[in-house]
């Protein structure tokens, strides 16, 4: 079962555009909420993440928007780059039994154009 | 600080052997984590390790299994390879709460199973 799902599969986006990748959970018991962004060949690199006690968290061009009564999260990308080429993931985990452990959303790959 | 890192990056072993992986954690990092990634499965939480001891585990048979030193390096084992293990087997770490949510992840290690 997964307990994270991530859409859409894939996303093309023009350069200067705003990309937008949804993730929606069941488990309330989630309690950190990541991005990762992975390029090919690479591992995935922590991007940005969030609690549940925040609506929105900015980092430079990466914006998160956390929906806690709809249980789903998205990543914004501003004035996307031929560089955010890669594939997203988002992911979450719980404090407590399950330490350590994130479930992933399967993942989405981005293309900008130029 | 030098990030996390794997040891190799790339293997081919024949069904039936058996591979050990490495993992270095950052330093100061006593937590770390196994993930297998695969174009169907995606990411999937293997196991967990801190100071020495496995204190999460995933779905996968026992097969598949791990240590760690107590200078927190990490080793994990896949004895009877089968071909569907072919996989990027990842290795994140992680420091004590309360930032222990972070995970930060190597490269990988590209196992090939023929």
């Amino acid at each position: 079962q997964q307990q994270v799902k991530q859409s859409p599969q894939s996303l093309i986006v023009q350069k200067g555009g705003i990309s937008i990748i949804n993730c929606a959970y069941e488990n309330t018991a989630f309690d950190y909420f990541p991005w990762y962004q992975q390029f090919p060949g690479k591992g995935p690199a922590l991007l940005i993440a969030i609690r549940p006690d925040v609506s929105e968290k900015k980092e430079g061009r990466f914006t998160i928007s956390f929906n806690k009564s709809a249980k789903q999260f998205s990543l914004h990308i501003m004035d996307s780059q031929p560089g955010d080429s890669a594939t997203y993931f988002c992911a979450a985990s719980i404090d407590g039994s399950t330490l350590g452990r994130l479930y992933f959303g399967r993942g989405t790959q981005l293309t900008v154009w130029p | 600080k030098a990030g996390v890192t794997q040891t190799p990056r790339y293997l081919i072993k024949t069904r039936g052997q058996q591979v050990t992986l490495s993992c270095s954690p950052i330093s100061g990092h006593r937590s770390v984590s196994w993930y297998q990634q695969t174009p169907g499965q995606g990411l999937q939480f293997l196991f967990e390790y801190f100071s020495e001891t496995q204190r999460n585990k995933g779905n996968f048979p026992g097969r598949f299994s791990g240590r760690q030193f107590s200078n927190s390096r990490s080793e994990m084992n896949v004895s009877t390879l089968e071909l569907g293990d072919s996989a990027l087997y990842l290795c994140a770490s992680s420091a004590e709460r309360p930032s222990s949510y972070e995970q930060y992840f190597g490269p990988g290690t590209r196992l090939t199973v023929t």
